[in-house]
């Protein structure tokens, strides 16, 4: 079956750190990688997305390269910011699974100034 | 335009009873997908609906949950003889279709469901 494991939290940093959250990933068929991430006291929001092996997804200074050699798509933002601070999802959805996305348990950071 | 929306947004029901949870998805979005998350833990998928059908239901969790959507729009969760491990928040997302992998999923706010 499909999985995503992403490492675990909280992940506690300073304003302009360096951020990285491992995800790893199995899954059977061709999957398609997301990161969701979810601001405190609203819905989940699509951060990101790659749909092949080595795209590159990026997004408001986020970024994270589709590796299918080492499964995985780790995301990295370069200076983070107070407003970074939020729960961070990594997700796939299978050639063989279409619609189910597989969701790791999540990663919160916290961004103190 | 709005986004998705999960009415309501709190729910607190004793054990044993019904509970209707509603989703309504992103205008001209076809395919509808409900979810379940738990305290610190991902999302969790339950059923799709590809326009009226549901075309999967293979994460519904047991016989005491359903799901419609006759006009395929606005979708309900139905959950029958509530138990206290059904507490969770239900996520529902809708996507413009079932297209495969590069449909992105819109997320509502979620109905966070206290069984007591």
């Amino acid at each position: 079956g499909n999985s995503v494991t992403q490492m675990e939290g909280p992940v506690t940093l300073s304003e302009e750190a360096f951020l990285t959250i491992n995800c790893t990933y199995t899954a059977t068929g061709y999957p398609s990688l997301f990161w969701y991430v979810q601001y405190p006291g609203e819905g989940l929001q699509l951060l990101l997305k790659a749909t092949k092996a080595d795209d590159k997804g990026s997004n408001k200074g986020f970024e994270a390269t589709y590796r299918k050699e080492t499964t995985s798509f780790h995301l990295e933002k370069g200076s983070v910011q107070v407003s970074d601070s939020a729960v961070y999802f990594c997700a796939l959805v299978s050639t063989d699974s279409w619609g189910k996305f597989q969701f790791g348990a999540g990663t919160q950071v916290v961004v103190t100034p | 335009g709005a986004g998705v929306s999960q009415t309501p947004s709190n729910k607190v029901t004793e054990k044993g009873k019904y509970v209707e949870l509603r989703c309504d998805p992103i205008s001209g979005h076809t395919a509808l997908y409900w979810y379940r998350q738990s305290l610190g833990q991902g999302p969790e998928f339950l059923i799709y609906f590809q326009g009226t059908g549901a075309a999967d239901d293979s994460g519904l969790p047991n016989d005491r949950f359903f799901a419609v959507r006759p006009e395929g729009s606005v979708s309900t969760l139905k959950i029958q003889r509530t138990e206290r491990g059904d507490s969770a928040v239900y996520l529902c997302a809708s996507s413009l279709s079932h297209g495969g992998g590069q449909e992105t999923q819109y997320f509502g706010p979620g109905t966070r469901l206290l069984v007591l």
